[in-house]
């Protein structure tokens, strides 16, 4: 199995809506990763979870909080986000954090904010 | 900030045609990798250079890296409408991936 899996596909909310993404992966990696992707940017790296501790936060804004239950699963817990912040949110694994390792992305979630 | 930067932005070529697209970066990197992404969807791992290595192949890809210029090229030779996709190089510096702006490849039949 060598799929990263992301729910739900498509999300629409409102700001003052409280929601979650959710990644899933049974490669038995250890690392993995939340970008968000802007329309036609380069996705950009917000959280980093090795052995599931928070190992890298790129300042992200408190509303977007990060969780690691177990090693198979990552989610992301959205409160009172912007417009702006509608994008498309890439969940990706890598077997551990270090260099030389592929990531492995899932398909993402889109999300727009109303 | 962006650590990778990439050119063209946008290439427009027929099948058959080869495709090259370059990335430029700023830091030192263990290692550089390209990616490839589908309209709207995950992207999906190409290859890995590492740093003490100087050209690759993989099928169809070719990628050069010249550390002392900080830079990378991607070339996908005999092009078919399927390789329609944005391609990004990533760099790994110690773990942390930067992408590059990305180069949108258009395939025509």
């Amino acid at each position: 199995d060598t799929e990263v899996t992301q729910t739900p596909k498509h999300l629409v909310m409102g700001m003052t809506n409280k929601k979650s993404l959710k990644c899933e992966q049974h490669m038995g990696h250890r690392a993995m990763y939340w970008y968000k992707q802007k329309a036609k940017k380069p996705p950009e790296l917000m959280f980093v979870y090795s052995y599931e501790k928070l190992s890298i936060n790129e300042s992200v804004p408190s509303r977007f909080s990060p969780e690691c239950p177990n090693s198979s699963l990552l989610n992301l817990h959205l409160h009172a986000l912007q417009p702006e912040d509608s994008a498309l949110y890439l969940c990706a694994s890598s077997r551990r954090l270090g260099v030389k390792e592929t990531q492995y992305f899932g398909p993402g979630t889109r999300l727009l904010v109303l | 900030s962006q650590q990778g930067e990439e050119d063209p932005q946008a290439l427009s070529i027929q099948e058959g045609e080869n495709a090259t697209m370059n990335c430029s970066y700023k830091t030192s990197i263990n290692n550089l990798q390209w990616y490839r992404q589908n309209s709207g969807r995950g992207l999906v791992h190409l290859i890995l250079i590492r740093s003490n290595e100087r050209e690759k192949h993989s099928g169809r890809l070719r990628v050069t890296l010249d550390t002392s210029k900080k830079s990378s090229s991607l070339l996908i030779t005999a092009s078919r409408a399927a390789d329609t996709a944005s391609y990004f190089c990533a760099t790994d510096s110690w773990g942390k991936f930067q992408f590059g702006a990305g180069t949108q490849v258009v395939v025509t039949p």
